[in-house]
């Protein structure tokens, strides 16, 4: 079974530069999370769909972040534009429709922005 | 969700047990208590979660206090591999939130 697909494993970019993160979770999960973690810190929750909606997105700064979880499958999270304090993991986590359940989460998108 | 206290760092010896401690003394009943670790560079990776047993798989051992307000995770037999970052949370059907977690280092 194919685990959750992240990409690109590593961005650099410039400040004020758009970025785009994409995530595949596993197959026939519903519900799919992206999570931030800076250096020396746990991860922070930025987004939790169910299936195509965002159930959760509470502390997902909308100035310049945005998700989207077309057909309640694939997702991209987005920033525009980037700022030095952007620069973390970004990781993604999916699991099946449940309680109690366990997330399954990918290797992470390491931003970097100079 | 309740929140959980962990020490920052704990050492073992390969191939001795790694006891590793959560106090979460707020949980309340319809809570479980999970555990994650993060390799280095890697995402966390779930290893066990209980309600109020304890519970044993193929990874590790979950003892839960009888008042839930503590619970160890036990690495029976730790090997190198098991360095890593172990986080103790406490959540019912929403979002996990994690805290910083333990740094457990095993030694040769």
């Amino acid at each position: 079974e194919a685990g959750v697909v992240q990409s690109p494993r590593y961005k650099i970019i410039e400040k004020k530069q758009p970025v785009a993160f994409w995530c595949n979770p596993i197959s026939g999960h519903n519900t799919l999370y992206w999570y931030r973690q800076n250096l020396g810190q746990g991860p922070e929750l930025l987004i939790r769909y169910e299936n195509e909606e965002a159930v959760d997105d509470s502390q997902l700064p909308k100035d310049r972040f945005s998700a989207e979880r077309l057909k309640g499958v694939d997702s991209t999270l987005k920033i525009q534009p980037a700022e030095l304090g952007d620069s973390a993991v970004y990781l993604c986590a999916s699991r099946h429709t449940g309680f109690p359940g366990e997330l399954f989460f990918g290797e992470g998108s390491r931003l970097t922005v100079l | 969700d309740a929140k959980t206290t962990q020490p920052p760092s704990m050492d073992c010896a390969e191939g001795r047990a790694a006891n590793l401690p959560c106090n979460h003394s707020t949980i309340s009943g319809n809570e479980y208590v999970y555990w994650y670790r993060q390799i280095h560079s890697q995402g966390p990776q779930y290893i066990i979660h209980g309600l109020k047993n304890n519970e044993t798989n193929e990874m590790a051992s979950l003892i839960i206090t009888e008042d839930r307000k503590s619970s160890t995770l036990i690495l029976p037999h730790a090997t190198l591999r098991d360095t890593a970052v172990y986080y103790c949370i406490v959540a019912g059907y929403s979002t996990l939130t994690f805290g910083k977690g333990t740094m457990l280092l095993v030694s040769p």
